[in-house]
């Protein structure tokens, strides 16, 4: 089975500070890894994903993530906050026999202080 | 924009009625998912269509039951609705029946109040 944990419902920074938001996963195969944001209002719309080719995966905005099996975690990182960041991420896990779906994280707001 | 469409946006009704959500995945598209975001139980996966065939099934009550058309439009029936049925729904498509590599894209959702 596959779970993710999002460590933190809440993280706020500054504006130009580093953004880091938590994920650790659970697989039994080896997994896929999603990085989604939402807006408010809004639907997700990713922002990156691990398929096992590279594990530093660059995404869209700055943003990138690490896959580190040894740690089975898959963190998001952003060098320099902006204020258009402030949204609520989710990371999630496909993978095995579960076909398409996604396990998804119970999600991090992020707040960017001016 | 993602390309994939839901309707309503919006949709309150009273406890014991039944509600139609619908779906337009990205041109293309072949694989239709529903998921359900409420506060309770954070984004849980309910169901997975591929061109027209139920592929995999998940926390879906079964009060609740989806289709998929020839059209590839997708349509998330709700009866006999329940308070705790209010929540967002959101329509997600992909490309293949459910390549691990695969990305879903999400629609902007259809939020649900059942008073």
């Amino acid at each position: 089975a596959q779970s993710v944990t999002q460590l933190g419902s809440h993280v706020s920074v500054s504006e130009g500070a580093l953004v880091l938001l938590r994920c650790n996963y659970s697989s039994s195969v080896p997994p896929y890894l999603f990085w989604y944001v939402q807006y408010p209002n809004q639907g997700l719309q990713l922002l990156l994903k691990y398929t096992s080719a590279a594990t530093l995966v660059k995404g869209i905005n700055g943003f990138e993530a690490e896959f580190k099996k040894s740690e089975t975690s898959f963190h998001l990182t952003k060098p320099s906050a902006h204020m258009s960041d402030a949204a609520e991420y989710f990371c999630a896990v496909r993978g095995g026999s579960t076909l398409g779906r996604l396990y998804f994280g119970r999600g991090t707001q992020l707040t960017v202080w001016p | 924009d993602s390309g994939v469409t839901q309707t309503p946006k919006h949709l309150i009704t009273a406890t014991g009625q039944r509600v139609t959500l619908r779906c337009s995945p990205r041109s293309g598209d072949l694989s239709v998912y529903w998921y359900q975001q409420s506060l309770d139980q954070g984004l849980q996966f309910l169901i997975q269509y591929y061109n027209g065939e139920e592929r995999a099934k998940g926390n879906i009550l079964e009060r609740f039951s989806a289709q998929q058309f020839p059209d590839l439009h997708s349509e998330l029936n709700l009866s006999s609705l329940e308070l705790g049925d209010s929540a967002l729904y959101f329509c997600a498509s992909s490309g293949t029946s459910g390549a691990a590599t695969d990305t879903q894209y999400f629609g902007p959702g259809t939020r649900l109040t059942v008073l």
